[in-house]
């Protein structure tokens, strides 16, 4: 079964620093591969995902991820984080069976952005 | 156009007690997807349905949950004699529903269960 790590459960990151965060997932064939953010009362909305080809993807608001095959890794990176990045991003790996798309997410980390 | 809504977005109930959530899905959407978010276990699949049927029940917890979907498009969940342990967001999500591929998932805005 395929599973998702998130180590960081909190961040903290002043406003115009760039931003890294971790994802590491399990799976045992080639991944599709999603980075979502929750901001507070909202739901979860897309940032990006992976299939397949090149291995960056860029996403909306400026976010980008990385899949690093050899470390079993999908980091989340932005080169200058704004206030209104405050919120909860969620790393997931997807398994596609017939019509199901199905998605396993990770527990989730919490981006707290300092003037 | 419309996204995807749930009602109630806030729901306080005492143990014991029944309840039902609802999803509409984005219109055209022939997947329905049921998650739940709660305070240590991030985000877990409920159930998923295409059109009215649910091929994949696996992540229902517990024979207190059951959900089902009329005409294709509404999704009620309904939890029966609700536990504290269900306080959760419940979160619904759809998609176009395509075999074969993958097809994004949008999701709602969540109902917040309290369960006193």
């Amino acid at each position: 079964a395929q599973s998702v790590t998130q180590p960081d459960i909190h961040i903290t990151v002043s406003e115009g620093a760039s931003l890294e965060l971790r994802c590491n997932y399990s799976y045992g064939a080639t991944p599709y591969l999603f980075w979502y953010v929750q901001s507070p009362g909202q739901g979860l909305q897309l940032l990006l995902k992976y299939f397949s080809g090149d291995t960056l993807v860029q996403g909306i608001k400026g976010f980008e991820a990385e899949f690093k095959r050899s470390q079993s890794s999908f980091n989340l990176r932005k080169p200058s984080v704004h206030w209104s990045d405050a919120a909860e991003y969620f790393c997931a790996v997807g398994a596609k069976g017939g019509t199901a798309s199905k998605l396993t997410f990770g527990t989730g980390t919490r981006l707290q952005v300092t003037l | 156009g419309a996204g995807v809504s749930q009602s109630p977005s806030n729901k306080v109930t005492e143990k014991g007690k029944d309840v039902e959530l609802r999803c509409d899905p984005i219109s055209g959407h022939t997947a329905l997807y049921w998650y739940r978010q709660s305070l240590g276990q991030g985000l877990e699949f409920l159930i998923y349905f295409q059109g009215n049927s649910a091929p994949d029940k696996s992540g229902l917890p517990s024979d207190r949950f059951s959900a089902e979907r009329t005409g294709g498009s509404v999704s009620t969940l309904t939890i029966q004699r609700t536990q504290q342990e269900d306080s959760a967001v419940y979160l619904c999500a759809s998609s176009l529903g395509l075999a074969g591929l993958w097809d994004t998932q949008y999701f709602g805005p969540g109902t917040r269960l309290t369960v006193l």
